[in-house]
């Protein structure tokens, strides 16, 4: 089945300062990357996805970029403020078949932005 | 526009007895997927239901069964809890399979 890994697992970082975050995955056949936030004692919402038809997107301060030929895409977040502060996950999930919908997470990463 | 609603809230089991987590996905949408989120984890695909039926299943025994009504809403059933169930079991909604998925606020089971 489909593994994700994720890089590094803690994170800190100074306010104004760049966080990137990675992932590999393991099953090509992947085509859809979301990434989560998570803030303590909440629910995962989803901040940003990429489609494998797409080599990079971005929204304001977040960036996501794909590497298929490498199997591993990543998670930029540019000028940090305190309240990106979370843990982040990346998650995979499978084109079509019996996988349809299922997404496979990874470890997470403790995002630290120190004012 | 309401979101995925989740109840209860917290729940505390002894081990042995079984539980039951309720989920009403996002206005619109129509499949809904369980996760299992253990802490300091990533969450743990449980099952995913669309059209009233079970469609895909994680690496779950049977213990864990599930239900969705007409209305779109599920259930997740865990019989014989072990101390290992404890967990923030989250569900996520989506439109027929579409790609995105929207979390609910998750129930926080405790077994002891």
């Amino acid at each position: 089945g489909e593994n994700v890994e994720q890089h590094p697992s803690t994170l800190s970082v100074q306010e104004g300062d760049s966080a990137v975050i990675k992932c590999t995955y393991s099953d090509s056949a992947s085509n859809y990357f979301p990434w989560y936030k998570q803030e303590l004692g909440k629910r995962p919402q989803l901040i940003i996805d990429i489609r494998s038809n797409v080599g990079e997107k971005k929204d304001q301060r977040i960036a996501v970029t794909l590497n298929k030929t490498a199997k591993h895409f990543s998670l930029h977040i540019t000028e940090t403020q305190p309240e990106d502060s979370a843990v982040y996950f990346c998650a995979a999930r499978r084109a079509g078949g019996t996988s349809y919908g299922k997404l496979t997470f990874g470890q997470g990463t403790i995002l630290t932005v120190h004012p | 526009d309401a979101g995925v609603t989740q109840s209860p809230t917290h729940l505390i089991k002894t081990r042995g007895q079984q539980v039951t987590l309720r989920c009403s996905p996002k206005s619109g949408h129509d499949t809904v997927s369980w996760y299992q989120q253990a802490l300091g984890q990533g969450p743990q695909f449980i099952f995913q239901y669309y059209e009233e039926e079970e469609r895909q299943r994680g690496n779950f025994p049977d213990r864990f069964s599930g239900h969705q009504y007409p209305n779109y809403s599920s259930e997740l059933n865990v019989n014989a809890l072990l101390l290992g169930d404890s967990a923030l079991y989250l569900c996520a909604s989506s439109f027929r399979g579409a790609y995105e998925q929207y979390f609910g606020p998750g129930t926080r089971l405790t077994v002891t």
